[in-house]
């Protein structure tokens, strides 16, 4: 079954440095978003990603994070300026279709974040 | 707001039993998901509902879209070990401008233990 890979599973960066995470997401899919889970809590929605542009953000992703689809395969989050607030699991995920209906999204197993 | 209230929080059952959780909001969704995350990974989708008063089964799992779209349940019949895990509801809210959004809101999550 495709699945959406993330890179790497696990993370620790000192408060202040910039992070980079990295997905894949499966090969026929067009959108593509970024959610965070703090630890114990919910997930909750970042970024939507659709024809190489934002387009949909949360208040959460402020201008100290950012995305990208350098290629053809890889979906990037990058937070430019680590705060340990910013230490949480982040699950990538990607769709078929968008709106109304849209057939679930597919998430990897997540990206673990940790600022010391 | 587009907020999911999730209950209960977690649940302690014996083998076999049934198990129902519900997820409410104020606001009106157009899509409801049923999710199951196991520790270290992403969700995981069970069921979806696309359309007001549809009821979906997959297994052992049983799931409603409530008829005024702010509401959904999720049942699951003789449970069995491997049912452990934490279930989310996650909802696409409707907007006025855009007639969906593309974002997942997602309920808090309920932690079902099973005792064989």
């Amino acid at each position: 079954e495709p699945e959406v890979t993330q890179t790497p599973s696990h993370q620790v960066t000192q408060m202040g440095q910039e992070v980079i995470l990295r997905c894949v997401p499966i090969s026929n899919h067009l959108y593509f978003y970024w959610y965070r889970q703090i630890l114990g809590q919910k997930v909750e929605f970042l970024v939507s990603f659709y024809n190489n542009e934002i387009s949909e953000k949360s208040e959460i992703f402020d201008d100290q994070f950012s995305v990208e689809r350098p290629d053809g395969s890889n979906f990037t989050l990058k937070i430019r300026s680590t705060k340990l607030e910013d230490s949480a699991m982040y699950f990538c995920a990607s769709s078929e279709t968008r709106g109304e209906a849209n057939y679930g999204y597919t998430f990897g197993s997540g990206t673990r974040l940790t600022v010391v | 707001g587009q907020q999911l209230n999730q209950s209960p929080q977690s649940m302690f059952i014996q083998e076999g039993e049934d198990v129902s959780m519900n997820c409410t909001s104020s606001s009106i969704f157009n899509t409801w998901l049923w999710y199951k995350q196991e520790p270290g990974e992403g969700p995981v989708l069970l069921i979806a509902l696309y359309k007001a008063g549809e009821l979906t089964s997959n297994g052992r799992l049983t799931a409603q879209f409530g008829i005024t779209r702010k509401d959904s349940f999720l049942n699951i019949s003789a449970s069995i070990p491997s049912d452990v895990g934490i279930y989310f509801c996650a909802g696409q809210p409707s907007t006025v401008t855009q007639g969906g959004s593309e974002k997942l809101v997602f309920g808090k999550g309920t932690k079902l233990t099973v005792n064989p």
